[in-house]
């Protein structure tokens, strides 16, 4: 059974840039979550969608958003990148979200903001 | 306030030796607890979960602790090896249980050396 996967692995963007990054679920997981990790932060946590239905979301700015599409795909955007935005950004998909179901991460998106 | 504290920050072990990774939280109503480990440019992989009423458990040479009452809990690895050398992260999930209520800890790193 493939793991989550996410694309790309790396991008390079500049200022003011916006970028999207991509997150496939493991097959018949319906809830995706997605994470900012910066050493001096450690993990945040962005927003969570389950059945295209963004159903919980972590304190970040509106320039961050995201979206589930049917097949449960998941797409983050974040508009006017700043060089704060420089970070690894990790997707975990899990059956339903709920309870001690468990959640399994992709290897992440290195975002480097110049 | 609900936070998640590990501690040492980063540790290095001679391969074969064991060590102790310990996690404090303040998180209150708790759920249950999870270690995960991340190695360099990847995304986290589980280790263990346990929720409030289980006092320890094992996976291979990891073992966790849970004392709910002083609210710590460790992860014992035994006879190290290399590829131990990662970061290892607590995380406290809040109860009731939903996406935006984990808590993460900002992770140790081990480095195990030959």
């Amino acid at each position: 059974k493939a793991g989550v996967t996410q694309t790309p692995r790396y991008l390079i963007k500049t200022r003011g840039q916006q970028v999207t990054l991509s997150c496939s679920p493991i097959s018949g997981h319906r809830s995706v979550s997605w994470y900012q990790q910066t050493p001096g932060q450690g993990l945040q946590f962005l927003f969570e969608y389950f059945s295209e239905t963004q159903r919980n979301k972590g304190n970040f700015p509106g320039r961050f958003s995201g979206r589930q599409f049917s097949n449960s795909r998941s797409e983050m955007n974040v508009s006017t990148l700043e060089l704060g935005d420089s970070a690894l950004y990790l997707c975990a998909s899990s059956f339903r979200g709920r309870g001690n179901t468990e959640a399994f991460f992709g290897q992440g998106t290195r975002l480097t903001v110049v | 306030k609900n936070q998640v504290e590990q501690s040492p920050q980063s540790l290095i072990i001679l391969e074969g030796k064991n060590c102790t990774l310990q996690c404090n939280y303040t998180v209150s109503p708790f759920s249950n607890l999870r270690w995960y480990k991340q190695d360099t440019g990847r995304g986290p992989v589980s280790l263990t979960i346990m929720t409030f009423s289980e006092n320890t458990k094992s996976n291979g040479r990891y073992t966790a602790t849970l004392d709910a009452d002083t609210k710590q809990s460790s992860l014992h690895i035994t006879a190290s090896q290399l590829s131990d050398s990662a970061s290892y992260i607590c995380v406290v999930i809040l109860r009731p249980y939903n996406t935006d209520k984990l808590i993460f800890g900002t992770g140790t790193r081990l480095q195990v050396f030959p």
